[in-house]
């Protein structure tokens, strides 16, 4: 079946060691997104990827990394100088930008 | 910036309706989206509407547009426990990025 999967479900990391999340869809879209949820916010845009080999920054891209080198996957690094890496991160994917976008099951991080 | 949003929470007993608002900001908008999120999952879309209409059915869901009060609203009829989530509202922005609100939970009382 076509999806877009995320990896791991939780992840703990200690505190000033890089993770990077995983991102994987089968639906050929090319546009695809990194969001940051905390509790009682809405979804923040980390970075986005139009295109393979291009992506751009969102609003609060301090502190995390991208790479987009297959259409396939968008994995993001988050670094230790994101300063509170502790949220449930979202990835999702749509045709273009301006489509409907689906949505993995999103990573929980929780840095210790 | 463009702005969306909501309430944070909601509260309705089962089988009445379930009615969420939301405002946005962007006169350019031209999709508007609901989705809805599960306790620790990723979103999944609800409906949408386009920009010309001023309402949309779609089984128990019922999408309201007032473009001039840049006001969007969904209604769930007869809510059952299984619609407790948290519902975003988003926009599509002129630069053809998604902007979202903070999302609504919505909580259903026996």
């Amino acid at each position: 079946d076509g999806g877009i999967t995320q990896s791991p479900k939780y992840l703990f990391r200690k505190e000033g060691q890089n993770v990077t999340l995983s991102c994987e869809q089968n639906l050929n879209h090319d546009a695809m997104y990194w969001y940051r949820q905390d509790p009682g916010q809405g979804l923040r845009l980390i970075y986005y990827s139009q295109i393979v080999n291009d992506f751009q920054k969102g609003d609060i891209a301090e502190g995390y990394s991208v790479s987009r080198e297959k259409k396939e996957s968008f994995p993001l690094t988050v670094t230790s100088a994101q300063k509170n890496p502790t949220a449930f991160y979202l990835c999702a994917s749509s045709p273009d930008t301006a489509d409907e976008a689906f949505f993995g099951q999103g990573t929980r991080l929780t840095v210790v | 910036g463009e702005d969306v949003e909501q309430s944070l929470f909601l509260s309705v007993r089962e089988g009445d309706s379930s009615v969420i608002n939301c405002t946005y900001t962007d006169s350019s908008s031209t999709y508007l989206y609901w989705y809805k999120q599960e306790p620790g999952a990723g979103l999944q879309l609800l409906t949408y509407i386009f920009s010309n209409m001023d309402m949309k059915q779609d089984q128990r869901l019922t999408v309201l547009l007032n473009k001039k009060d840049k006001h969007l609203s969904l209604r769930i009829a007869d809510t059952q426990t299984g619609d407790s989530a948290i519902y975003f509202c988003a926009e599509i922005d002129s630069n053809y990025q998604l902007i979202w609100g903070a999302g609504t939970k919505l909580i259903i009382k026996p």
